[in-house]
């Protein structure tokens, strides 16, 4: 079945250090992985995603690494800030009707 | 910016009572989708809901949930008989069209069975 899971519950991280959540997952017929961040008492927000077939997408001050061959997913914040302080989680996703399949969930905790 | 509201923000129940949870997905948005997080957990699939009827449903998904469309903007979710184990904070989400990863959720409604 379909599984996506987080390495680690809980990354802490010096304010302007860059920070890297892993996520691995099993099953390799997902079309887009995402990350996704949840503050306290939110929804999720989509943050970044990318296609099954790239391995490496980037975006404003984030970047996402997709490693095929070991299925394996990494999120890389670069400058983390405060308010980059949440859970973050990986999800998978194949076609059709969109369902996604979450990982655990890591926190990321920001300190100054 | 266009945003998916869900309300009641917070609903708290007896067991046994039926419960409908509303939200109000993004206008142009064709896909809708309820979540639903029991405390400190993972994200849970319930189900996928597009061109007014059900696509996809997981596990969890059984005969006490139900899902309408009823008024063309309002998604409702009605749980008929609310058990202990409902008790968990429920997303809708929406989406414009497949294949991107970007679905929409809203803030949650947060059930507290009794």
């Amino acid at each position: 079945g379909e599984s996506v899971g987080l390495h680690l519950p809980t990354l802490s991280v010096q304010e302007g250090d860059n920070s890297i959540i892993n996520c691995a997952y099993s099953n390799s017929a997902s079309d887009y992985f995402i990350w996704y961040k949840q503050e306290s008492g939110k929804g999720p927000q989509f943050i970044i995603d990318i296609r099954s077939n790239m391995d490496k997408r980037q975006g404003q001050r984030v970047t996402v690494l997709l490693n095929k061959t070991v299925k394996h997913l990494s999120l890389q914040i670069a400058a983390t800030q405060p308010g980059d302080s949440a859970v973050y989680f990986c999800a998978g996703i194949r076609g059709g009707y969109n369902k996604l399949i979450f990982g655990a969930g890591t926190r990321l905790a920001v300190h100054p | 910016e266009p945003e998916v509201t869900q309300t009641p923000s917070h609903q708290v129940t007896q067991m046994g009572q039926e419960v409908i949870l509303r939200c109000v997905p993004i206008s142009n948005h064709l896909y809708f989708y309820w979540y639903r997080q029991i405390l400190g957990q993972k994200v849970e699939f319930l189900v996928s809901f597009y061109n007014n009827e059900i696509s996809e449903k997981s596990e969890i998904f059984d005969d006490q949930f139900s899902v309408e469309r009823p008024d063309g903007s309002n998604f409702t979710l009605k749980i008929r008989s609310t058990k202990l184990e409902d008790s968990a904070m429920y997303f809708c989400a929406s989406f414009y069209r497949p294949n991107t990863g970007e679905l929409f959720f809203g803030e949650g409604s947060r059930l507290t069975v009794l």
